[in-house]
C-alpha cells in the first residue's frame, strides 16, 4: 500500500515570505501525486498534481511543486505567501481505487 | 458544471442513532468516495462506489455502510452512532477508471456531531 508523510504539522510564516511544504511518499512504482488545500469549513480543493511529463508542477495562485523520484518527495513551495493562503494543506498518493493522504500541514501567514 | 454537493451540511444526533448522509457527484462523474475527516485521525478513507458497485473499503467497522444508486448520487449510513463518530463527512468524485481519472472532486462535507 502507499503511503504519504508529511513531516510538518504547522508552519508559521511571515506574509511575502518564501514556504516550503514538505511531503515524501512510499512507492516503487510509478506514481501520481497531488496536493489539496482545505480552508476553514470547506472540503479539499485541488491544488495541483503530477501525472506525467514535467517535474514541476504548477498552480493558478503561484504554488508549485517538483517531484523527486530519487528523493520520493513532492514539496510544495511558494516564493510569497500571502494572508489569503492560511489553511490546511494535504498531500495524496492514488492507489488502487482510493486516495491516501498526508495527516496534513497547517499553513499560518502572519501579517 | 455544478459541483459536488452533500447534504446535509450539518447534523447532531445521539449516541446509538442511525444517520443517512447524501452526495451528489459531478455530472458525467461515476466514481464516488467517502472519507472521514477528524483532528487525531486526519483524512481515513471509507470507501469507494463506481457504477453502484463498492470497489473499495477501508478499515472501519460495519456499522458503516454506503451505497451507489444509477445515477451516481451515493448515500452513506452509519447505525448506532457512537461519539467517536463525530467528524467531518467528505464525498468526492472523479470519473472513474483509466489514466487520468484519479483527479477526486471533493464536496464540503457534513459536519456530525454526535452527543
Amino acid at each position: 500500500a502507499q503511503s504519504v508523510t508529511q513531516l510538518d504539522s504547522q508552519v508559521p510564516v511571515f506574509e511575502e515570505a518564501p514556504v516550503e511544504l514538505r511531503c515524501n511518499y512510499s512507492s516503487s512504482v510509478s506514481v501520481y501525486l497531488f496536493w489539496y488545500v482545505q480552508y476553514p469549513n470547506q472540503g479539499l480543493q485541488l491544488l495541483l498534481k503530477y501525472l506525467s511529463g514535467s517535474t514541476l508542477v504548477e498552480s493558478i495562485n503561484g504554488f508549485e511543486a517538483e517531484f523527486n523520484k530519487s528523493q520520493t518527495s513532492f514539496h510544495l513551495r511558494k516564493p510569497s505567501v500571502h494572508i489569503s493562503d492560511t489553511a490546511e494543506y494535504f498531500c495524496a498518493v492514488p492507489s488502487g481505487n482510493q486516495f491516501y493522504f498526508g495527516t496534513g500541514t497547517s499553513l499560518t501567514v502572519i501579517p | 458544471k455544478a459541483g459536488v454537493t452533500q447534504t446535509p451540511r450539518y447534523l447532531i444526533k445521539t449516541r446509538g442513532q442511525q444517520v443517512t448522509l447524501s452526495c451528489s457527484p459531478i455530472s458525467g462523474h461515476r466514481s464516488v468516495s467517502w472519507y472521514q475527516q477528524t483532528p487525531g485521525q486526519g483524512l481515513q478513507f471509507l470507501f469507494e462506489y463506481f457504477s453502484e458497485t463498492q470497489r473499495n473499503k477501508g478499515n472501519f467497522p460495519g456499522r458503516f455502510s454506503g451505497r451507489q444508486f444509477s445515477n451516481s448520487r451515493s448515500e452513506m449510513n452509519v447505525s448506532t452512532l457512537e461519539l467517536g463518530d463525530s467528524a467531518l463527512y467528505l464525498c468526492a468524485s472523479s470519473p472513474g477508471g483509466g489514466y487520468g481519472s484519479y483527479e477526486q472532486y471533493f464536496g464540503p462535507g457534513t459536519r456530525l456531531t454526535v452527543t
